[in-house]
């Protein structure tokens, strides 16, 4: 079956610093992911919709210019966390929607982020 | 290694019949459970979370029951409607958040 691999697992930084986080699907190509994340004990929660070459589609309350999204091609979107505080310290997790539809979604592996 | 199996795969019915949907997991040591519902060619919509210390959850005509002991949830979907018509998942969080490969329900008018 389809494989997204989300990288990486686990990251630890300090306040202020910027965190990159990356999701590839490797062996199909992915023109719509989605980026999720999940404060303890809340429920998943949608953060935005990426589209290869266009601007990704933010949900409410999710700020577009501290969590950057980019998906420049068919097989990789990335998550920016800009200036990260200690707030923003959740699981992220993505999806794509795979074949043979494009209807179905495969999930990464998700990133733990914690911000000192 | 934890695994979540969804039974069934598929599932259609009439309007108006109450159904279940089931979700397994093999390794009991888990902090919640979720049930979510995505839609063709969309994103998941967080349906109900049940933390580990919690039997049951309701909203509206949705109520999801969580057996840790024996590695169960149930989602039960009173009097359904077309517009419920979608794919459930089931995602558990143990080490990893782990989704279930979903049942995909059709209610027929």
């Amino acid at each position: 079956g389809a494989v997204v691999s989300q990288h990486p697992s686990r990251v630890i930084c300090k306040s202020g610093t910027s965190v990159k986080i990356e999701c590839r699907s490797l062996d199909f190509q992915a023109t719509t992911m989605f980026w999720y994340r999940q404060f303890p004990k809340q429920s998943l929660m949608l953060m935005a919709t990426s589209n290869e070459g266009s601007k990704a589609t933010y949900e409410q309350g999710v700020e577009k210019d501290k969590f950057l999204i980019n998906h420049a091609s068919l097989t990789l979107s990335t998550l920016t966390v800009t200036s990260a505080h200690p707030e923003d310290s959740s699981f992220y997790i993505c999806s794509a929607l795979g074949p043979p539809t494009n209807e179905k979604l495969f999930f990464g592996s998700g990133t733990q982020l914690s911000v000192l | 290694k934890q695994e979540v199996t969804q039974i069934p795969a598929a599932l259609s019915v009439p309007e108006g019949e109450n159904l279940v949907l089931n979700c397994s997991f093999t390794d009991s040591a888990i902090y919640n459970l979720q049930w979510f519902r995505q839609d063709p060619g969309k994103g998941l919509t967080s349906l109900l979370l049940i933390q580990s210390s919690q039997r049951e959850q309701t909203s509206g005509r949705l109520n999801a029951s969580l057996d840790k002991s024996s590695g169960r949830s149930t989602l039960y979907i009173a009097a359904s409607q077309p517009g419920d018509s979608a794919t459930y998942l089931c995602a558990v969080l143990s080490e990893k958040l782990v989704f279930g490969k979903g049942t995909k329900l059709t209610v027929n008018p």
